[in-house]
């Protein structure tokens, strides 16, 4: 079975400060995708991350994929209360199915 | 504004009742999916359905029962419900890729769920 690890499980910081949250597993993916869920909606797509090392960047998120595409990185750079959400990352090993982690909740406050 | 819309938003119904959720996705998509969301636990693939044929059932109970008559609409059918039931049941689309062609990323993409109550 394919388990994803995510930490921290919580988070709560002020508006401007910098974080990071993670994305492990012991498995290996063919690919890894990050979404952003608000309260009472579903999942968001906001990047997929394909080869190992991989870095890509949406304005002030930074994603990155280990370089054994077993894990996971997001850091968020200067946060604002818009960033509000349920962080989710999916493992997809080739298949039809995606693996989730349980995510990270993140509250920004003004 | 999101391609997946889902109906109703809020439910709530007692255990002896029949309701049904539906889901309809508006980007062309071959693939559905209904998963279950509850606290503090992963998000649980329920059903699969490519080019309307369901592809996968993770064990879930008999007590659902999806039906997807064409590509663009997907239903879950719920009888007789416990309360560990309750929970916001999501449905999502992909673009699955045919035969050889290349990686398959599936991306997917959420309508905003059904929070469901079972009194």
């Amino acid at each position: 079975t394919q388990l994803l690890e995510q930490s921290p499980q919580f988070l709560s910081i002020q508006e401007g400060e910098n974080l990071t949250v993670y994305c492990n597993s012991s498995s290996v993916f063919s690919s890894l995708q990050w979404y952003r869920q608000e309260p009472g909606e579903g999942p968001v797509l906001l990047v997929t991350v394909v080869t190992g090392g991989e870095v890509k960047k949406l304005k002030r998120l930074t994603f990155q994929f280990g370089d054994a595409r077993k894990d996971s990185s997001l850091h968020i750079t200067a946060a604002q209360p818009g960033d509000t959400g349920l962080y989710l990352c999916a493992g997809n090993s080739g298949y039809s199915t995606l693996t989730f982690g349980k995510g990270t909740m993140l509250l920004v406050s003004p | 504004e999101t391609g997946v819309t889902q109906t109703p938003r809020h439910l709530v119904m007692g255990m002896t009742n029949k309701k049904s959720l539906k889901c309809e996705q508006h980007l062309g998509h071959n693939a559905m999916y209904w998963y279950k969301q509850s606290a503090k636990k992963p998000l649980e693939l329920m059903f699969v359905y490519n080019f309307k044929e369901q592809t996968e059932n993770n064990s879930v109970p008999s007590r659902f029962s999806p039906e997807c008559p064409n590509s663009s609409h997907l239903f879950l059918h719920l009888h007789t419900l416990q309360p560990e039931d309750s929970a916001l049941y999501l449905c999502a689309s992909s673009q699955e890729k045919v035969g050889s062609g290349g990686p398959v990323h599936n991306e997917q993409f959420f309508g905003p769920g059904t929070r469901l109550t079972v009194l």
